[in-house]
């Protein structure tokens, strides 16, 4: 696609229950990072995918967040027994290779809001 | 691991003034800074970047300024105008999955 598509663009949850964001990177896109974005603060890295490599998962705040990513494409970051203080905007990013940095693409990102 | 600050806040200009926003950084084996600007429902996009072998870069009305000693860097918009009213966020990175983002500068410029 032309840019990094990411799906809901809201969410509204209750606590306790499990919830599913969806990034599609841009294509021939190996590098796939994710970041929380809560009120009045940077961006916090979550989880980061290159290729077929190990992910990089130092940036998880707890076992209850975990990501895959398909077929070295499609990602999807999953909350379990979300908490109010999950509620952030959760932002995805592709970087093709040889780009690296300078080649992040970030999506429109998913509002998530925990009631 | 590397921590970023960035200053201010909160910013407003008129238009046609200038605009300089400030991040330090802790780390110093951060060699990439990127600037990114953050527009309303929309993701962040990367304005402009400096490397460390770079002291200062410009493009068209926005620069970036490098003191390495300092571990300082900083963004500069001049002749500012309503639509660079935004969030910009300044980074620093080691590598691609340890690049560390400010808090953000709500830049607001009232025409």
């Amino acid at each position: 696609g032309a840019g990094v598509s990411q799906s809901p663009s809201n969410k509204v949850t209750e606590k306790g229950k499990d919830v599913e964001l969806r990034c599609d990177p841009i294509s021939g896109h190996t590098a796939l990072y994710w970041y929380r974005q809560s009120l009045g603060q940077g961006l916090e890295f979550l989880i980061y995918f290159q290729g077929n490599s190990a992910p990089d998962k130092s940036g998880l705040p707890s076992d209850r967040f975990s990501a895959e990513r398909t077929g070295g494409s499609v990602s999807t970051l999953t909350i379990q027994r979300t908490q109010q203080e999950d509620s952030a905007v959760y932002l995805c990013a592709s970087s093709r290779p040889g780009q690296g940095l300078r080649g992040y693409t970030f999506g429109s990102g998913t509002r998530l809001t925990v009631v | 691991g590397e921590n970023v600050e960035q200053h201010p806040s909160t910013l407003s200009v008129q238009e046609g003034d200038s605009a300089v926003i400030k991040c330090t950084y802790s780390d110093s084996a951060s060699n990439y800074f990127p600037w990114y600007k953050q527009e309303l429902g929309k993701g962040p996009q990367l304005i402009i970047d400096i490397r460390s072998n770079v002291g200062e870069k410009k493009d068209q009305r926005i620069a970036v300024t490098l003191n390495k000693t300092a571990k300082h860097f900083s963004l500069h918009i001049t002749e500012t105008q309503p639509e660079d009213s935004a969030v910009y966020f300044c980074a620093a990175s080691i590598s691609n999955n340890d690049m560390r983002f400010g808090a953000g500068t709500r830049l607001t410029v009232k025409p």
